[in-house]
């Protein structure tokens, strides 16, 4: 059964850092990984998705590195802005193509 | 607005009573999947469907849940005989229809949020 952790669980940092979020999971035979912003009492918006034969992704101030074979995948968030504050999930896509397994999140404050 | 769209957004029920929520993909996804999230967790995954046919179900899906999607385009999921521990967020995403090239790639709807007093 896949598992997905997230550290850490919660982040303060000023505005204007450069910050490193960190995902792991247990079973490497996913088919891709996906990380999301979730607002507080909001839905989910996809940030970055990174297929399984792909070592990263980047959007704006935004990069995903995944590494399959140590289970493991990373958040870059370059010059952070308080408008960045928000829970960040990150999640695996089976090989089924049917279930993503999500981690709890990292919840992330960024003050000005 | 061709985004996942979900309704109610809001939900307060008493325990005993059945709630239905109504799920309406992106129109050209003919993937739906639903998830529940509780406070502080991650979303866990419920069930999917590809076009009508329910292909997978999670263990979290008591016999209390019951989820359709009668013409391949929306889906609704009712739980009979509410229980406060069913208090959690319920979410809804699709995705595009499968194939050599595609990502699977999720996109989520804004949520139901379920009260159980």
């Amino acid at each position: 059964k896949q598992e997905v952790t997230q550290i850490p669980a919660a982040l303060s940092v000023p505005e204007g850092e450069n910050l490193v979020l960190n995902c792991s999971f247990t079973d490497s035979a996913i088919y891709n990984l996906q990380w999301f912003r979730q607002d507080p009492g909001k839905g989910l918006t996809s940030l970055l998705l990174i297929q399984s034969s792909q070592r990263e992704q980047t959007s704006g101030r935004l990069n995903a590195s995944l590494d399959k074979s140590s289970g493991r995948s990373t958040l870059y968030i370059a010059a952070s802005q308080p408008g960045d504050s928000a829970t960040y999930l990150c999640a695996a896509l089976n090989s089924g193509y049917s279930t993503l397994t999500f981690g709890k999140g990292t919840m992330l404050l960024v003050s000005p | 607005d061709t985004g996942v769209s979900q309704n109610p957004r809001h939900k307060i029920t008493k325990r005993g009573q059945n709630v239905t929520f109504r799920c309406d993909p992106i129109s050209e996804h003919n993937r739906l999947y639903w998830y529940r999230q509780t406070l502080g967790q991650g979303p866990e995954f419920l069930t999917y469907f590809q076009n009508e046919a329910q292909l997978e179900k999670s263990r979290l899906l008591s016999d209390r849940f019951s989820a359709e999607r009668p013409k391949g385009s929306f889906s609704t999921l009712e739980i009979q005989r509410t229980e406060q521990g069913d208090s959690a967020m319920y979410l809804c995403a699709s995705s595009p229809r499968g194939g050599a090239w595609s990502t699977y790639e999720q996109y989520f709807g804004p949520g139901t949020r379920l009260t159980v007093t």
